[in-house]
C-alpha cells in the first residue's frame, strides 16, 4: 500500500496569509509514461462530505478559487492556499490514485490565527 | 449535476451486515467507477472499494473477505454491503464517483451516512 503522511497536522494562519500543507507518499506516485502525478487535494468542512480542490497535483477543479495551488512531483507534494480567508477553515486531505487500495493523508487541519 | 444519497439502518447490532444503498440522480450511472469510502469518528478517510457498470469491482484487501459492491443499472443505484461488523467499522460513510480506473479521484461525494455499530 502507498501510505500518505501529511503535516503539519494542524496549523494556523492568519487571515490573507499563505498557508503551506504538505502531502509525502512512501514511493513514487508519477507515472513516467505520461509524466502525470496521481494526487487529488480535497476539502473537507464540519459536517460536510470532502470536496475535491485538485487533481493531477497541480489542475484546479473548475470552480475552485485560484488562491489554492498545488505543486510536486514524485513523492513530495504541496497545496497552497495564497491568502486565507474565513471559509478556508476545513480540514484538507491528499489522495493517491497511482494504484490501488486507493489512500490518503491523515488530514491537516487549517484555523484562523 | 449529478447527485449522490447514501441511505440505510443507522445501527447495526455486531457480528451483523451492514447495508447501504447509493442513489445516483442527475447522471447515468452507467459509466464511471462508482465508490464506497467511509470515515470513523474524528479520524480520516479509508477507500472501500469501487464498482464500474458492467460489474467489475475492486475492494481495499484490509475488508476485502467482508465487502460486497453491488450495481443496479436500472434503478441508478449501487449498494454496499460489509458482514461481520464491529465497533470498529462505526463510521460515516460516503459514496462518490471515481473518474475512471485511472484517473481515480472522487467528485462528486454524497452527504454521508453515520452507521454506529452497537447493541
Amino acid at each position: 500500500d502507498i501510505v500518505m503522511t501529511q503535516s503539519p497536522d494542524s496549523l494556523a494562519v492568519s487571515l490573507g496569509e499563505r498557508a503551506t500543507i504538505n502531502c509525502k507518499s512512501s514511493q513514487s506516485v508519477l507515472y513516467s509514461s505520461n509524466n502525470n502525478n496521481y494526487l487529488a487535494w480535497y476539502q473537507q468542512k464540519p459536517g460536510q462530505p470532502p470536496k475535491l480542490l485538485i487533481y493531477w497535483a497541480s489542475t484546479r477543479k473548475s470552480g475552485v478559487p485560484d488562491r489554492f495551488s498545488g505543486s510536486g512531483s514524485g513523492t513530495d507534494f504541496t497545496l497552497t492556499i495564497s491568502s486565507l480567508q474565513a471559509e478556508d477553515v476545513a480540514v484538507y486531505y491528499c489522495q493517491q490514485y497511482y494504484s490501488t487500495p486507493l489512500t490518503f493523508g491523515g488530514g491537516t487541519k487549517v484555523e484562523i490565527k | 449535476q449529478v447527485q449522490l444519497q447514501e441511505s440505510g439502518p443507522g445501527l447495526v447490532k455486531p457480528s451483523e451486515t451492514l447495508s447501504l444503498t447509493c442513489t445516483v440522480s442527475g447522471d447515468s450511472i452507467n459509466n464511471y467507477y462508482w465508490t464506497w469510502i467511509r470515515q470513523p469518528p474524528g479520524k480520516g478517510l479509508e477507500w472501500i472499494g469501487y464498482i464500474y457498470y458492467s460489474g467489475f469491482t475492486n475492494y481495499n484487501p484490509s475488508l476485502k473477505s467482508r465487502v460486497t459492491i453491488s450495481i443496479d443499472t436500472s434503478k441508478n443505484q449501487f449498494s454496499l454491503k460489509l458482514s461481520s461488523v464491529t465497533a470498529a467499522d462505526t463510521a460515516v460513510y460516503y459514496c462518490a464517483r471515481g473518474i475512471s480506473r485511472t484517473d481515480n479521484w472522487f467528485d462528486p461525494w454524497g452527504q454521508g451516512t453515520l452507521v454506529t455499530v452497537s447493541s
